[in-house]
């Protein structure tokens, strides 16, 4: 069975630093993989996604994330963050897209804490 | 484009009532629809997949007798909360899966947050 482990529940970062966040996952078929970010009490937003091709994958807001197969990781970053940064960002797997309708597997989360 | 809206965004009701959510795909056709459970400071727990015309597929331990799903047309899908009770309190989050080419990126809603008081 597939799973999506977040390394870090909180990451605290000052504002411009680089940020990077991790997510490890394990699955016996290819993948597709995700990141989307939450703000308080809304719905979720895509980030980005890595399909296939390049591995290296450039997403909304400055973030980018590189898949990486021997690894088994998928992790994000972004080299300045913002205070609008602030939020909670999930990293997500989906195998046998047709298969199983596209389910999504979620990691635990990774609260994002910019400080000024 | 790809918006997915839910009414409503929030919800009180007293123990043992139901309540109803609405999901609606705005703007496009939605094959496949998904609920989610999310409590505080948790991830998101998938309870449901549902395809238009045919029954949900509920995940192992969520209660297909208490959580009813409809999903009547493409574009709406409806999670009903049946004699709900204070720990069914929580943030429910749909998505949904476009029609076509593309069945693999799911586009989420902003989510109802409903209290059973």
């Amino acid at each position: 069975a597939q799973s999506v482990t977040q390394l870090d529940s909180q990451v605290p970062v000052f504002e411009e630093a680089p940020v990077e966040l991790r997510c490890n996952y394990s699955s016996s078929v290819s993948v597709y993989l995700f990141w989307y970010v939450q703000y308080p009490n809304q719905g979720l937003q895509l980030l980005l996604k890595y399909l296939s091709g390049s591995t290296l994958v450039k997403g909304i807001n400055g973030f980018e994330a590189e898949f990486n197969k021997s690894q088994t990781s998928f992790h994000l970053r972004k080299p300045s963050v913002h205070i609008s940064d602030t939020a909670e960002y999930f990293c997500a797997v989906s195998e046998g897209i047709y298969n199983q309708g596209g389910k999504l597997i979620f990691g635990q989360g990774t609260e994002l804490s910019v400080k000024p | 484009g790809a918006v997915v809206s839910q009414h409503p965004s929030w919800v009180i009701c007293k123990s043992g009532t139901s309540v109803k959510i609405e999901c609606r795909s705005l703007d496009f056709q939605a094959t496949t629809m998904f609920w989610y459970r999310q409590f505080p400071k948790q991830s998101l727990m998938l309870m449901a997949t549902s395809n238009e015309g045919s029954k949900a597929t509920y995940e192992q331990g969520v209660e297909k007798d208490k959580f009813l799903i409809n999903h009547a047309s493409l574009t709406l899908s409806t999670l009903t909360v049946t004699s709900a009770h204070p720990e069914d309190s929580s943030f429910y989050i749909c998505s949904a899966s476009e029609t076509g080419p593309r069945p693999y990126e799911q586009y989420f809603g902003p989510g109802t947050r409903l209290t059973v008081t």
